[in-house]
């Protein structure tokens, strides 16, 4: 009964590559986000969506998209990966009027 | 725009002494602050939060933190550290009802040494 879930944790892939991350909350929450964590440890926002409405969008080549098919799944595809796009990817939910940011498991990619 | 600073890159400590986390931020408004904890290849977990109210908060594992505004100043605390706390630590902010996201300091790494 894992909060915030994200599938794979591990992905390896080659350069040119398009790939997907799922994300999924059971919390009832209704506000989603992923963000990046870079080879120095700093975390970014990329995305965050509310009600399955986009509502941040911060500066990220549009190689990424997110979609979100419902309040509780919000997914990143990632087109014609690049050697830089290797990091950790965390997906994290909330209430919207809330407070407190819950985050997954996070999805290691390796671009090779 | 909203930041946070974590001064310290790494903090180490021995076994049964206090820990000292230190954090600084800046905010237009009235700020809510975050920390949170990361364990080797594992996600971030929440800690404690500070959102109004008593400037001292108590979070999970018997961390606390004391919310400054005069310093802008949220620094984390336990009393007596333990091997099992290394690990890093962020500590966040958000600006509502100006900005709804989390704005992550770089991050301090915790060692204690038994």
């Amino acid at each position: 009964d894992t909060a915030v879930s994200q599938t794979p944790k591990y992905l390896v892939t080659q350069m040119g590559n398009d790939k997907s991350i799922k994300c999924e909350q059971n919390l009832g929450h209704d506000t989603m986000y992923w963000y990046k964590q870079d080879s120095k440890k700093f975390l970014k926002i990329m995305f965050s969506y509310n009600n399955k409405e986009l509502i941040i969008n911060e500066t990220v080549p549009n190689r990424f998209s997110p979609k979100s098919p419902d309040k509780a799944h919000l997914n990143l595809h990632i087109n014609s990966l690049e050697l830089g796009d290797s990091a950790v990817y965390f997906c994290a939910s909330s209430r919207r009027s809330g407070n407190t940011i819950y985050f997954g498991e996070g999805s290691w990619l390796t671009v090779v | 725009a909203q930041s946070v600073a974590q001064p310290e890159d790494q903090v180490n400590v021995a076994e049964g002494n206090p820990l000292t986390v230190k954090c600084t931020y800046s905010v237009s408004g009235n700020p809510y602050l975050f920390w949170y904890v990361q364990y080797p290849n594992r996600g971030l977990q929440f800690l404690l939060k500070y959102i109004t109210g008593d400037n001292l908060v108590k979070g999970s594992y018997g961390f606390e933190a004391e919310f400054n505004k005069s310093q802008t100043s949220f620094h984390l605390k336990k009393p007596s550290a333990l091997v099992s706390d290394s690990a890093l630590y962020f500590c966040a902010v958000r600006d509502p009802p100006n900005d709804y996201k989390l704005s992550f300091g770089a991050g301090t790494t915790v060692t204690v040494r038994a």
